[in-house]
């Protein structure tokens, strides 16, 4: 999974720009996968989620990638807003069990 | 449609004190979850409840009970708070228990002094 700190990964892009956020998950039996974007004192919101059978899916501004060789999940938000500005998530839902795993998160600031 | 409510959004507790953490869903899901954020982690799951009658320890469980009231609601006891608890709590649902998005409730900041 991703590293574990009191020191969130950081990401600075200018407004209009192409972001990209990435996630390295930690079980190969993981088979679902969602990106939540959290605004400061608000509760996680799905933004896209993709499952083991797939390599890609879009949204509407935003792709997620599935890299499951090497365990790699990327977040890519074209055109990116100033309501962007937020701490994203990867959660990965793993086939044994009900749970799902959380990392630490990636704090994304869009400069007008 | 309100989704996922939670209450109190804020609560301050001494050491050894109780409470109860609320949440309710109008979404008729069968999943609810509890959730603890600590600073610079991600959410960590304290207890779920697949369905209705049921409930299972998630990560985190030490300190805390649950119950599944009913479909809509489940609540989240601190029997006895430790400044280890000092968190902000989250509730979730979701259609069902496995392969299906979260629908997160706004939060509890909880401090314990």
């Amino acid at each position: 999974g991703e590293s574990v700190g009191l020191h969130l990964p950081t990401l600075s892009v200018q407004e209009g720009d192409n972001s990209i956020i990435n996630c390295a998950y930690s079980n190969s039996a993981s088979d679902y996968f969602i990106w939540y974007k959290q605004e400061s004192g608000k509760g996680p919101q799905f933004i896209i989620d993709i499952r083991s059978n797939m390599d890609k899916r879009q949204g509407q501004r935003v792709t997620v990638l599935l890299n499951k060789t090497v365990k790699h999940l990327s977040l890519q938000i074209a055109a990116t807003q100033p309501g962007d500005s937020a701490v994203y998530f990867c959660a990965e839902n793993r086939n044994t069990g009900n749970q799902f795993y959380f990392g630490t998160g990636t704090s994304l600031t869009v400069i007008p | 449609n309100a989704g996922v409510t939670q209450t109190p959004k804020f609560q301050v507790l001494k050491t050894g004190q109780s409470m109860t953490l609320q949440c309710a869903q109008d979404m008729n899901h069968n999943s609810m979850y509890w959730y603890r954020q600590d600073p610079g982690m991600g959410l960590r799951l304290i207890y779920y409840s697949a369905s209705e009658g049921t409930t299972d320890k998630g990560e985190v469980p030490n300190g805390y009970n649950v119950s599944r009231l009913n479909k809509r609601e489940f609540s989240l006891r601190l029997e006895s708070a430790a400044p280890s608890q000092t968190s902000v709590y989250f509730c979730a649902s979701s259609v069902q228990d496995r392969g299906y998005e979260q629908y997160f409730g706004p939060g509890t900041r909880l401090t314990v002094t």
